[in-house]
C-alpha cells in the first residue's frame, strides 16, 4: 500500500466547510483512497473512498486530483461532532487497512 | 449502517492473568475480522486477520502464542490476551467486513481498554 502524508492537525470553525489534504504520491494505478475517522475513544468510521472520479456521500466529498497523487477529504458543514482524526489509506480493495498518523481535526465553536 | 460490538468495553486484570476479549458482528455475517491494537496518542496497529474456521494471521512482530484468536462463527471473534503484563494495557479494536458489500468498508467495534496492574 501506498505511503501517504496528512498534516497532524488542523482547525475548522463551525459550520464552515472543513478540507483535509492527503498526499500519496506512490498510489498505484487501482489503489482506491479510503477515509475514515476516529471520534476519540471509539472505533474508525468509514467515510468514503474513491478510484479516480470524485465521490461524494451524506458524509462528504472526495476530490481525487487527475494524476491521483493527492486528495481531498470535504465536510461541507463541520459541527462539533466532526471533532476527529482523520485517516487517508489507499488501499487494492483487499482486506487490510494500514492506519497512518492521520489528522487531528478540530472544530471550534 | 452494520454493528460491530465488544466485549467487555473496559477490563482491569492482574499482572499474569488472561483476558478475553470478544468481538460480534450484530447484523452481517463476516468471514473476516481485524484485531487492532491503539496506544495512547498513537495510530492503530494491526495485528492479526481473523478468518472464520482457520487460523488466524498474525501481523510481523505479534506473538501468536500470546494473542490467541478464534474465529468460530461468522459472527464471533475473540481475542485472548495470555499471561498479561502492564506493556500490554492498551486499546484493542476489532473490525469486520460485510463481504455482501462489494466495497472494502469495514466496521469497527467500539474497543476494548485493558490495563493489567
Amino acid at each position: 500500500d501506498a505511503k501517504t502524508t496528512q498534516p497532524p492537525s488542523m482547525d475548522c470553525a463551525e459550520g464552515r466547510a472543513a478540507n483535509l489534504p492527503c498526499n500519496h504520491s506512490t498510489i498505484s494505478g487501482n489503489e482506491y483512497v479510503y477515509w475514515y475517522r476516529q471520534i476519540h475513544s471509539q472505533g474508525p468510521q468509514y467515510i468514503i473512498h474513491g478510484l479516480k472520479n470524485n465521490e461524494t456521500n451524506e458524509m462528504a466529498s472526495l476530490i481525487i486530483t487527475e494524476d491521483r497523487k493527492s486528495s481531498t477529504l470535504i465536510l461541507p458543514h463541520a459541527t462539533l461532532r466532526d471533532t476527529a482524526v482523520y485517516y487517508c489509506i489507499p488501499n487494492f480493495g483487499n482486506e487490510k487497512l494500514t492506519f497512518g498518523t492521520g489528522t487531528r481535526l478540530t472544530i471550534i465553536p | 449502517g452494520a454493528v460491530v460490538s465488544q466485549h467487555p468495553s473496559w477490563v482491569i486484570c492482574k499482572s499474569g492473568t488472561s483476558v478475553k476479549i470478544e468481538c460480534r458482528s450484530l447484523d452481517f455475517q463476516a468471514t473476516t475480522m481485524f484485531w487492532y491494537r491503539q496506544f495512547p496518542k498513537q495510530s492503530l496497529m494491526l495485528m492479526a486477520t481473523s478468518n472464520e474456521g482457520s487460523k488466524a494471521t498474525y501481523e510481523q512482530g505479534v506473538e501468536k502464542d500470546k494473542f490467541l484468536i478464534n474465529h468460530a462463527s461468522l459472527t464471533l471473534s475473540t481475542l485472548t490476551v495470555t499471561s498479561a503484563h502492564p506493556e500490554d494495557s492498551s486499546f484493542y479494536i476489532c473490525s469486520a467486513r460485510d463481504h455482501r458489500r462489494r466495497i472494502n468498508e469495514q466496521f469497527f467495534g467500539p474497543g476494548t481498554r485493558l490495563t493489567v496492574l
